[in-house]
C-alpha cells in the first residue's frame, strides 16, 4: 500500500528556518517524482515543485524558486521542504504528493496520485 | 504559467441531482487536465486523470470530458459522500497550474 506520512505541525516566527517532511511506503521511492503543494487558508492548491530521488533533478515554479529547497534522502525514503527564512505569508497547509507520469499520442500525462496528509506551517511572531 | 478558471465557483444541489463543474484553460492543453476532490481538513484524491480516463476505485458516476482548452466533470447521481470541492488541474506544462475550485454544497 502506497502511503506517504507527512511530518507534525509547525509553529514558527517570521525569520525563523523550518523543515518538513514526507515519508514514502509501500513503493520504490526512487522510481516516481514527488513534488509539493501549498494550500493557504480558505484558498486553492498552487503547485511549488518536484524532485526525482532517482537522479536528484528538481523542477521549481517561478513563484517558489528561491523562496524554498526541495530536496529527499533516498536512503530513507523521505522528501523535504526547507525554509531558511519564514515570513508570515508561508503560513498554509503543505501536501506532498507522488507524481504519476506516462506517454500517451498529447504528450507526457501526469498527475498525483497519492498524497500525505498535510502538514500546517503557521508564521507569527 | 496557464491560467485554469472554474465555474461555478460554487453550486448547491439535491442528492440524486446532475451536476457539471466546467474547467476552461488559457491556452490549448490537449487533454492534460486532471480532476480532484478535496473534502474539509482533507488532502486532495485524484479523480480522473488526462481528461476522461477514471483513476482505480473511484466511483462511475463521475466522468470526465473535454479536449483543448473546454473541459467537464460531470457526477451523474450525486450522493451525500459527493459534497466537497472540486480542482481541476493542468499538466501540459510547468508549473502544473489549478483551478481555482468548486465547492459543491447541499441545497
Amino acid at each position: 500500500e502506497v502511503q506517504l506520512v507527512q511530518s507534525g505541525a509547525e509553529v514558527k516566527k517570521p525569520g525563523e528556518s523550518l523543515k518538513i517532511s514526507c515519508k514514502a511506503s509501500g513503493y520504490s521511492f526512487t522510481n516516481y517524482w514527488i513534488g509539493w503543494v501549498r494550500q493557504m487558508p480558505g484558498r486553492g492548491l498552487e503547485w511549488m515543485g518536484i524532485y526525482y530521488p532517482g537522479d536528484s533533478d528538481i523542477r521549481y515554479s517561478p513563484s517558489f524558486q528561491g523562496q524554498v529547497t526541495i530536496a529527499a534522502d533516498k536512503s530513507i525514503n523521505t522528501a523535504s521542504l526547507q525554509w531558511s527564512s519564514l515570513k508570515a505569508s508561508d503560513s498554509a497547509m503543505y501536501y506532498c504528493a507522488r507524481l504519476r507520469g506516462y506517454y500517451d499520442k498529447s504528450g507526457i500525462q501526469s498527475y498525483f496520485d497519492f498524497w500525505g496528509q498535510g502538514t500546517l506551517v503557521t508564521v507569527s511572531s | 504559467d496557464i491560467q485554469m478558471t472554474q465555474s461555478p465557483s460554487s453550486l448547491s444541489a439535491s442528492v440524486g441531482d446532475r451536476v457539471t463543474i466546467t474547467c476552461r484553460a488559457g491556452q490549448t492543453i490537449n487533454n492534460c487536465l486532471n480532476w480532484y476532490q478535496q473534502k474539509p481538513g482533507k488532502a486532495p484524491n485524484l479523480l480522473i486523470y488526462a481528461a476522461s480516463t477514471l483513476q482505480y476505485g473511484v466511483p462511475s458516476r463521475f466522468s470526465g470530458s473535454g479536449s483543448g482548452t473546454d473541459f467537464t466533470l460531470t457526477i451523474t447521481s450525486l450522493q451525500p459522500e459527493d459534497f466537497a470541492t472540486y480542482f481541476c488541474e493542468q499538466s501540459f506544462s510547468a508549473p502544473q497550474t489549478f483551478g481555482q475550485g468548486t465547492k459543491v454544497e447541499i441545497k
